[in-house]
C-alpha cells in the first residue's frame, strides 16, 4: 500500500543534541510537509518542501533543519533540542500545490522527548 | 485573514445517537475545506473534502459534511455514533493561493456506550 512512513516512532534525545527524524513517501506526491504538534492542538506547519524547493514558515526556529535528498525521502534535523521541543513531529505529503483542492496525506507521526 | 473555527473543546454522544462536530471558516476566494481525524498517538487520517458542487459530502467511515456558504460552515455529521469515532478531529481549509492548510484547534469526540 502506498504510504508515509516516519522512523522512528518514539524517540528520546538529551537537551542539546542533536537529533534526525525520518519520513519517506511511496505515493510519489511532489509536496511534502513537516509539522510540530503539541499535547493535542492543531498541527504547526514548520516548512515544506515543492519537489526541492524549500519553504520555510517565517516563525520557525533557526534550530529547525530539512533535507530532502529525493522525492521519496525527507528529514526534520533539529540541531539542539530543548525541552519545549518536545513534541510529535508529522510528515505530510501532498500530490501537487497547484491543485489547491488535494488532500495532505500524514505519517503515523514521531513523537520526540527530551531528557 | 483566512482562519477556521472549531466552536467546542469536546462534543459527548452516546453511542447510535447522531453526531455533530462544528466547524466555521474565514476565507479569501472559494474555499476548499477539509476533515481529519486523529486517534491517540497517531497522525491525522483523512475523512472528506469540500471543492464545488453538492453542499451535502461524504467521507470515510459513515461520516458527511454539509457545506453552507451562507452561515460559513462545513460541520462534520453522522446519523450513529460509535464509540470506536471516539477521536480528536480537525476542520482545515486550504489557503488562498498557497500551500498550506490552517487548521482548527480541534474538537475531541467522546462517544459513550
Amino acid at each position: 500500500d502506498a504510504m508515509v512512513i516516519q522512523n522512528p516512532r518514539y524517540q528520546v534525545t538529551q537537551f542539546g543534541k542533536p537529533v534526525t527524524l525520518s519520513c519517506s513517501q511511496t505515493l510519489n506526491h511532489n509536496v511534502m510537509y513537516w509539522y510540530q504538534q503539541k499535547s493535542s492542538q492543531a498541527p504547526k506547519l514548520l516548512f515544506h518542501y515543492y519537489d526541492k524547493d524549500f519553504n520555510n514558515e517565517a516563525d520557525t526556529p533557526d534550530n529547525f533543519q530539512s533535507r530532502r535528498p529525493n522525492t521519496s525521502f525527507c528529514f526534520l534535523d533539529i540541531r539542539s533540542p530543548g525541552l519545549g521541543d518536545a513534541a510529535m513531529y508529522l510528515c505530510a505529503t501532498s500530490r501537487d500545490n497547484q491543485r489547491d483542492w488535494d488532500e495532505q496525506f500524514f505519517g503515523p507521526g514521531t513523537r520526540l522527548t527530551v531528557l | 485573514a483566512q482562519s477556521v473555527a472549531q466552536p467546542e473543546d469536546q462534543v459527548n454522544v452516546a453511542e447510535g445517537n447522531p453526531l455533530t462536530v462544528k466547524c466555521t471558516y474565514s476565507v479569501s476566494g472559494n474555499p476548499y475545506l477539509f476533515w481529519y481525524v486523529q486517534y491517540p498517538n497517531r497522525g491525522l487520517q483523512f475523512l472528506l473534502k469540500y471543492i464545488t458542487g453538492d453542499n451535502l459530502v461524504k467521507g470515510s467511515y459513515g461520516f458527511e459534511a454539509e457545506f453552507n456558504k451562507s452561515q460559513t460552515s462545513f460541520h462534520l455529521k453522522k446519523p450513529s455514533a460509535l464509540v470506536s469515532d471516539s477521536a480528536l478531529y480537525f476542520c482545515a481549509v486550504r489557503a488562498y493561493n498557497t500551500d498550506k492548510l490552517i487548521f482548527g484547534t480541534g474538537t475531541r469526540l467522546q462517544v459513550f456506550p
